[in-house]
């Protein structure tokens, strides 16, 4: 099972930008969405049907169709720029598999 | 409030095992519906799973790496580790623990530890 991303993306500060994953495993389960920076631990922002954890702002959301799961920054801002992983599960085998990330350039 | 902590050696030969444990504090690891989770990142490539532990001991592990690979508990000491034997130089990488949180609403890897940076070299 793979999870296919755009390798990069670009947007203005203040725009909205939206990352998507495909993938046949996203038809049976929800994604998880994790920013990553240069020597930072992942930080997770948003998980299943639009879930965000305490602390992570509102214009981080999250929507699902078919086999396409997609990351919304809405109004972004310059400490966005990071690269962004999704993951989901495969629920026939239990087994997790991370997208190939986006780099998030914010100009 | 739940913290994971990775610990292990920095460098690994080739050819031999890696061990690495995670400790978890500010909570119990025998909690059910929590799965303790290996990822790794290695440079200048993507986040990769590497496998899971449930609280009972059931795993689940990456078929690239499950020949190589043990996930174990220990809870007496509330910690989990990861070995995995026959290192190459692709194994070089930041390795993380994670809790895994499984349930009704999605999944999500919602705890992380700062990760462990590893370099296999002679």
């Amino acid at each position: 099972s793979e999870l296919t991303q755009d390798p990069a993306v670009s947007v203005a500060v203040g725009q909205t930008v939206t990352i998507t994953c495909q993938g046949d495993s996203l038809r049976n389960s929800y994604a998880s969405w994790y920013q990553k920076k240069p020597g930072q631990a992942p930080l997770f922002v948003v998980y299943g049907k639009n879930y965000r954890p305490s602390g992570i702002p509102e214009r981080f959301s999250s929507s699902r169709s078919g086999n396409t799961a997609s990351l919304i920054i809405s109004g972004a801002l310059a400490e966005d720029e990071a690269d962004y992983y999704c993951n989901s599960r495969d629920s026939s085998t239990n087994l997790y598999v991370f997208g190939s990330g986006t780099k998030v350039t914010v100009l | 409030q739940v913290q994971l902590q990775e610990s292990g050696p920095g460098q690994v030969k080739p050819s031999q095992t890696l061990s690495l444990t995670c400790s978890v504090s500010g909570g119990s690891i025998s909690i059910s519906g929590h799965y303790w989770s290996w990822i790794r990142h290695p440079p200048g490539k993507g986040l990769e799973w590497i496998g899971n532990i449930f609280y009972s001991g059931a795993t689940y592990y990456q078929p690239s790496l499950e020949s190589r690979i043990t996930i174990s508990l220990d809870t007496t000491k509330n910690q989990f580790s990861l070995t995995l034997s026959s290192v190459t130089a692709a194994d070089t990488a930041v390795y993380y623990c994670a809790r895994l949180y499984s349930g009704y609403a999605g999944d999500a890897f919602d705890i992380w530890g700062q990760g462990r940076d590893v370099t296999v070299s002679s």
